[in-house]
């Protein structure tokens, strides 16, 4: 099976920076992806890895290690609006159509 | 506006009936998904389907069934067989491109009483 693990909660406060971990073993790698989720709502996109390193997008960059089958969100400049859950998504190769396989979440609130 | 739809947002049934999920998308996708939340979970795969008339059973397909009868369309039926069916549905959709992204409908909350 396919095993991919965050933390479930995270508290941080406003302007602040914080790092969201996601760890992966899975039969092989094609991709990674965040998405945010607001309770009640459609996960929305943020980010996906395919090789190392890290991309910026904005206050959110993601980072991806394959070799450590490891990667982060990162957010920056933190506002109100970033509490939500984020998903962490693998899809393993050879994935049917682009199957993705989720972690848990991470339950991230922000503090005035 | 190019989207999927689910309907309703909230769904209420009482214990024993089926009750159909309705998923449609207008993105010319050909891969659609049907997830599964409860609270403090990720997302667990139900059905999913590559093409029309053709689905795969995902993780957690017992108590469930769909069909897939046009492109647009990817109903998921929760059956009575489902033992604990109160949860909130996700649809999604693929492209099948080198994105590999997915898009998901706003989602349907079921209770079921």
């Amino acid at each position: 099976g396919q095993n991919i693990d965050q933390p479930t909660e995270m508290t941080a406060t406003e302007g602040a920076i914080v790092q969201i971990n996601c760890t992966y073993q899975t039969s092989g790698f094609n991709g990674l992806f965040w998405y945010q989720q607001h309770a009640g709502e459609a996960p929305t996109f943020l980010s996906y890895n395919v090789l190392d390193g890290l991309e910026e997008k904005g206050r959110f960059s993601s980072f991806l290690s394959r070799s450590k089958g490891y990667s982060y969100l990162l957010l920056k400049e933190l506002q109100m609006k970033d509490s939500a859950s984020y998903l962490c998504a693998v899809i393993p190769r050879g994935s049917t159509l682009g199957r993705l396989y989720f972690g848990r979440g991470t339950q991230l609130t922000v503090w005035p | 506006d190019g989207g999927i739809t689910q309907s309703p947002k909230y769904l209420f049934r009482k214990e024993g009936q089926n009750v159909t999920l309705s998923c449609e998308q207008n993105l010319n996708h050909d891969a659609m998904y049907w997830y599964r939340q409860d609270p403090g979970q990720g997302l667990r795969l139900i059905y999913y389907s590559q093409i029309v008339n053709d689905f795969q059973k995902g993780d957690i397909a017992e108590g469930y069934s769909v069909s897939r009868e046009k492109k647009e369309s990817f109903p998921l039926t929760v059956t009575s067989a489902q033992k604990n069916p109160t949860a909130f549905y996700l649809c999604a959709s693929n492209d099948g491109g080198a994105s590999n992204e997915q898009f998901f409908g706003p989602g349907t909350r079921l209770t079921v009483l």
